[in-house]
C-alpha cells in the first residue's frame, strides 16, 4: 500500500496567516494526488483534485502543487470558515490511502 | 446535484453482520464507481472498496475477507455488509461517489456518515 504521511499532525494559525500542510507519499504517485476539508462532524469535501486543480466553486486562496511524492497544501489567507481537518489522498494505485490529516485552528 | 445518505443500524453486536445502505438522490446509480469509507475515532480515512455499475467490485485486501458490496438499481441504492465485527469496527461510515476520469479520479460528493458502534 502507498502510504501517505502528513505534516503537521495539527497547527494554530490567525486569520488573515498563509498556512502550508505537506503530504509525502511512499512512492511515485505522479499527480494523483487530491485534498479534501472535513469540518467536524461533517463529511469530507473536496477541494483540490490532480495535486493542483481547483475544483469549481471552491475558494481561490486554496491551492495545492507537487509531483512525484511531495505535495503542498496552502491557504494563502486563513479564515474563520477554513478550520477542520485537511486529509491528502492519492488515486495512483489500489488500495486508495489517505494520509492521517492535518487538524487546523484558529489562534 | 447528487446527494449520498447512508443508513442502517448504529448499533452492531460483535460476531455480527454489520449491514449500511446508501441511497443515492439527484442523478443514476447507473453511472458511477459507489464507495464505501471509515473513519476510526481519532484517525484518519480508510477506504472500503468500491461497486461499480456493472456489478464490478474491488475492495481493501485489508477487509476483503469480510465485505461485500452489492447495488440496487431500481432504488438507486448501494449496500455494504462487514461481517464478524468487532470493537475495531467501530467507525464513522461514508458513502461516497468517485469520478473517474481516464488516468484520475476525486470521490465528490460524500454522504453524511453513520456512526456505527460495535458493542454488546
Amino acid at each position: 500500500d502507498t502510504q501517505m504521511t502528513q505534516s503537521p499532525s495539527s497547527l494554530s494559525a490567525s486569520v488573515g496567516d498563509r498556512v502550508t500542510i505537506t503530504c509525502q507519499a511512499s512512492q511515485d504517485i505522479s499527480n494523483l494526488l487530491n485534498w479534501y476539508h472535513q469540518k467536524p462532524g461533517k463529511a469530507p469535501k473536496l477541494l483540490i483534485y490532480d495535486a493542483s486543480s481547483l475544483k469549481a466553486g471552491v475558494p481561490s486562496r486554496f491551492s495545492g502543487t507537487g509531483s512525484g511524492t511531495h505535495f503542498t497544501f496552502t491557504i494563502s489567507s486563513l479564515q474563520p470558515e477554513d478550520i477542520g481537518t485537511y486529509s491528502c489522498q492519492q488515486f495512483d494505485n489500489l488500495p486508495y490511502t489517505f494520509g492521517q490529516g492535518t487538524k487546523l485552528e484558529i489562534k | 446535484q447528487v446527494q449520498l445518505q447512508e443508513s442502517g443500524p448504529g448499533l452492531v453486536k460483535p460476531s455480527e453482520t454489520l449491514s449500511l445502505t446508501c441511497t443515492v438522490s439527484g442523478g443514476s446509480i447507473g453511472s458511477s464507481y459507489w464507495n464505501w469509507f471509515r473513519q476510526s475515532p481519532g484517525k484518519g480515512l480508510e477506504w472500503i472498496g468500491y461497486i461499480y455499475n456493472s456489478g464490478r467490485t474491488e475492495y481493501n485486501l485489508s477487509l476483503k475477507s469480510r465485505v461485500t458490496m452489492s447495488l440496487d438499481t431500481s432504488k438507486n441504492q448501494f449496500s455494504l455488509k462487514l461481517s464478524s465485527v468487532t470493537a475495531a469496527d467501530t467507525a464513522m461510515y461514508y458513502c461516497a461517489s468517485l469520478r473517474a476520469v481516464t488516468g484520475t479520479g476525486w470521490f465528490d460528493p460524500w454522504g453524511q456518515g453513520i456512526l456505527v458502534t460495535v458493542s454488546s
